[in-house]
């Protein structure tokens, strides 16, 4: 299995430029989320969701949109980036049988600068 | 939704044992403990869950006294490779996407 992936590894943006960045698992789970992290911080959670059609804010869900057609795809669309959306962002996916305790598997990231 | 209290950072050398604390008031009943590890330019990755008591595998031990309230990660003997940023998680499935991984504390291993 590779797990969860993300692309692309890096990208700058102008400002007011939007991107998707993709984020595949292929361990079948059903939850999966979108993290960003700055320099020197915690994670902060961006969206999240619990099945295919179904998604749900974090904490910091402004500038951002999500969707989820899938259950191995979970798409981060940035549509007018701005430089406070510099940051790295990490996808996670975790189990949900009836037993789960929502243990999270993440992606490599994404490095994005917006100038 | 627990709220979690780490030390931001902690310093050792190599062999030592290293014990990071977390602080969980208002764990839930339904709440697991589960600790992440984070190197740079990765994404984090779990090391250890628990629920109570104690917990050992390959990596670490993690130790939950009897009210919960509190979590304590064990590295034994660690090395220059244990240096990373260490997140303590509280929560369960039903409430996915509430539980937050705070700043988490940058565990600094010197020869």
């Amino acid at each position: 299995n590779a797990g969860v992936t993300q692309t692309p590894k890096f990208r700058i943006l102008k400002i007011g430029q939007s991107m998707t960045l993709q984020c595949t698992q292929d361990m079948n789970h059903n939850y999966m989320y979108w993290y960003r992290q700055d320099p020197g911080m915690g994670l902060k959670l961006i969206y999240y969701s619990v099945g295919a059609g179904i998604t749900d804010k974090g904490e910091v869900p402004n500038g951002y949109n999500v969707s989820r057609s899938t259950t191995e795809d979970f798409p981060l669309r940035l549509e007018l980036a701005a430089p406070s959306q510099t940051s790295v962002y990490f996808c996670a996916s975790s189990y949900s049988g009836a037993s789960s305790t929502d243990t999270q598997y993440f992606g490599p990231g994404t490095r994005l600068t917006v100038l | 939704l627990a709220k979690t209290t780490q030390p931001i950072s902690m310093d050792s050398y190599e062999g030592q044992e290293v014990n990071i604390t977390c602080s969980h008031n208002n764990i839930a009943t339904n709440d697991y403990i589960t600790w992440y590890q984070q190197f740079p330019s990765q994404g984090p990755r779990f090391i250890i869950q628990g629920y109570k008591t104690k917990v050992t595998n390959e990596v670490a031990s993690l130790f939950i006294p009897a009210d919960r309230k509190s979590s304590t990660l064990s590295l034994p003997r660690v090395s220059l490779s244990d240096t990373a940023v260490y997140y303590c998680l509280v929560g369960d499935i039903t409430n996915a996407g509430k539980s937050t991984f705070g700043d988490g504390t940058t565990l600094t291993v010197k020869p």
